[in-house]
């Protein structure tokens, strides 16, 4: 099983601010990963698709990053409403797998 | 726009089978190239991939999960279900559906979850 490890687990940050989370897998899985968001009480959403390729309707301060073990997620110009989880996902191996989460509030 | 609802107890006693129904609806769950997972995630953690099944019955399972899960299709009402069976509270959680265009995509459309708790 491919283990996704994100950094970091919990982050404050301002408005404004660019907010960068890494995701790092165990094994090399390409291009097969992929970001989500999610706000409490809420489904996750559909950021960020093979790692680069942004999914329809999602703001362009959201971008992402990578391949092989190392990828990331960059949120510039950070907003209130971007309060939320984030999660990475494999899709290269079965089992599929997320990174444990990385919790992002706003100050 | 595609839409899914998971419907199913929101109670199952310990050792029995937990059966969820996650209901497509604005799209044919025929259409050529999805596949439908079931996801969960316990209360305060993180996302937990269960399982998918392509409209022709395929499927693939977590190893972790596999010997007590079964994913279905009945393509005639454009639904596919879950069954877990002898479960323990380890497996009270938020169970959602989703779609992904292919075996390899994300998850572009996802239900609003519901909530399975096992309590006797």
């Amino acid at each position: 099983e491919i283990v996704l490890t994100q950094s970091p687990d919990f982050q404050s940050v301002t408005p404004k601010e660019k907010v960068t989370i890494t995701c790092r897998a165990s094994q090399s899985i390409g291009s097969s990963l992929h970001w989500y968001q999610q706000k409490p009480d809420q489904s996750p959403k559909l950021l960020i698709k093979y790692a680069s390729q942004s999914f329809s309707g999602v703001p362009s301060r959201f971008s992402g990053s990578g391949s092989g073990t190392d990828f990331t997620l960059t949120i510039n110009s950070l907003e209130a409403e971007d309060a939320a989880t984030y999660y990475c996902h494999q899709s290269s191996s079965l089992p599929q797998t997320f990174g444990q989460g990385t919790k992002l509030e706003i100050k | 726009q595609v839409q899914l609802q998971e419907s199913g107890p929101g109670l199952v006693k310990p050792s029995q089978t937990l059966s969820l129904t996650c209901t497509v609806s604005g799209g044919s769950i025929i259409s050529g190239g999805y596949y439908w997972s079931w996801i969960r995630q316990h209360p305060g953690k993180g996302l937990e991939w269960i399982g998918n099944i392509y409209h022709s019955g395929s499927t693939y399972y977590n190893p972790s999960l596999k010997s007590r899960v079964t994913i279905s299709v009945d393509t005639s009402k454009n639904q596919f279900s879950l069954k877990l069976s002898s479960v323990t509270a380890a497996d009270t959680a938020v169970y959602y559906c989703a779609r992904a265009y292919g075996s390899g995509n994300g998850f572009d459309y996802w239900g609003q979850g519901t909530l399975v708790t096992v309590s006797s």
